[in-house]
């Protein structure tokens, strides 16, 4: 099914263990981004990507890393989990940055941090 | 102060009834704007963009006043399902943050 899916929806994972979140969009689009939702700060931007093998940092990227060897895929990880990063991590994409037809989002990853 | 800011609420309205958000931003220099609906422990979905000769979509009617640097979302004839919060986006192609989101405003349509 075409779509935007994260995996997985659910992950508890202890301190200082690595841990990726999987982003799969079948649109091509060419734009991809991952959010981090927190109560007080709403959504925001921890890294996206432009373009296969584009990458660039958003608001919040320490202790993240991206790859993006596919169009098709962005993922996110987390390479020594700390409390802090317990959070909802939302994946999306889009043809355009800032354009009329808005983001299209995942249905999130709920991660605790132990 | 934030850069896009909007009442938290909760609004509690009757269902049928119309209720209306305000967002405020305060780079003059967003050039699109957008309402977005997420429902509890959901993703957002895009709602409507925002134009400034104003825009409808059935029920929701958006508007944007640059002078006052501010967006409205209007919605008619309230249903049980539009029960959700609704976010409020501003975009600036100079901010390498892309799209600066409010914290949201929740509605809550009662029967």
């Amino acid at each position: 099914d075409a779509g935007i899916t994260q995996s997985p929806r659910y992950k508890i994972t202890e301190t200082g263990r690595q841990v990726t979140l999987m982003c799969h969009q079948t649109w091509s689009h060419s734009y991809m981004f991952w959010y981090r939702q927190d109560l007080g700060h709403g959504l925001r931007l921890i890294y996206y990507s432009a373009a296969a093998d584009i990458t660039d940092k958003g608001e919040v990227p320490d202790g993240y890393v991206v790859s993006r060897s596919k169009t098709e895929n962005f993922p996110l990880t987390l390479e020594s989990a700390t409390r802090s990063q317990t959070s909802v991590y939302f994946c999306a994409s889009s043809d355009q940055v800032g354009g009329n037809l808005g983001y299209t989002f995942g249905s999130g990853t709920r991660l605790t941090v132990v | 102060r934030k850069e896009v800011e909007q009442d938290p609420g909760p609004f509690n309205v009757p269902e049928g009834a119309t209720v209306a958000f305000n967002c405020t931003y305060s780079n003059s220099a967003s050039q699109s704007f957008f309402w977005y609906r997420q429902d509890c422990r959901k993703e957002p979905k895009l709602l409507m963009s925002v134009y400034s000769s104003g825009n409808e979509d059935g029920r929701f009617t958006a508007q944007l006043n640059r002078a006052s640097q501010y967006i409205s979302l209007l919605i008619r004839d309230s249903k049980l399902s539009d029960s959700a919060t609704y976010l409020c986006v501003a975009y600036n192609a100079g901010n390498n943050r892309k799209l600066i989101w409010g914290l949201g405003t929740s509605l809550a349509v009662n029967p």
